[in-house]
């Protein structure tokens, strides 16, 4: 089955820096790529999602890139803010039905704190 | 529209008992996948439902199971406790259009379960 490895589990930034998340992924039928953001004691909440049709996707601060060939994708976080700190989890998934229904694979989760 | 409830938000039981946790969706979702969050296993899929069937499952004893009904409401069971199945227990909605294609799941707040 699928696997997802993300890195790193721990990362402290400064507020203003940049923050990047990597994951790489095992299967390479896996073609929908979400990203999550967890307070501590809420939902995860979906920040964004990549396709494989495409390399990388930007909403305002946030930008995910995706390498098909290498297998891993990548989150930025760019000028972060204090309120970025949270658990972030890269998973995947594939459009193929069967053993894929409603399944997501998820990372193990990287921790940001943003110091202001 | 309304996100993803769950209920209750919390329980504590005893091991050998069993406990129902429900999933109401989003209003016109028709899927449903429950995920198991844990500190030391992270996010692990147990499985999903679609027109009150089971479409997939992920590798979780049967003391596990689940079931949908026809408003697409979800229920999951977990049958003669252990203190292991002590969990934030999540179940997250998507729409999922026709054919194949993983689309965005949105989570519920949870259900935490302690078992002593």
């Amino acid at each position: 089955g699928e696997n997802v490895e993300q890195h790193p589990s721990t990362l402290s930034v400064q507020e203003g820096d940049s923050a990047v998340i990597k994951c790489t992924y095992s299967d390479s039928a896996s073609n929908y790529f979400p990203w999550y953001k967890q307070e501590l004691g809420k939902r995860p909440q979906l920040i964004i999602d990549i396709r494989s049709n495409v390399g990388e996707k930007k909403d305002q601060r946030i930008a995910v890139t995706l390498n098909k060939t290498a297998k891993h994708f990548s989150l930025h976080i760019t000028e972060t803010q204090p309120e970025d700190s949270a658990v972030y989890f890269c998973a995947a998934s594939w459009d193929a039905g069967g053993t894929s229904y409603g399944k997501l694979t998820f990372g193990q989760g990287t921790i940001l704190t943003v110091h202001p | 529209k309304a996100g993803v409830t769950q209920t209750p938000r919390y329980l504590i039981k005893t091991r050998g008992q069993q406990v129902t946790l429900s999933c109401s969706p989003i209003s016109g979702h028709r899927s449903v996948s429950w995920y198991q969050q844990t500190p030391g296993q992270g996010l692990q899929f147990l499985f999903e439902y679609f027109s009150e069937t089971q479409r997939n499952k992920g590798n979780f004893p049967g003391r596990f199971s689940g079931r949908q009904f026809s408003n697409s409401r979800s229920e999951m069971n977990v049958s003669t406790l252990e203190l292991g199945d002590s969990a934030l227990y999540l179940c997250a909605s998507s729409f999922w259009r026709e054919g194949p294609r993983a689309d965005t799941q949105y989570f519920g707040p949870g259900t935490r379960l302690t078992v002593l």
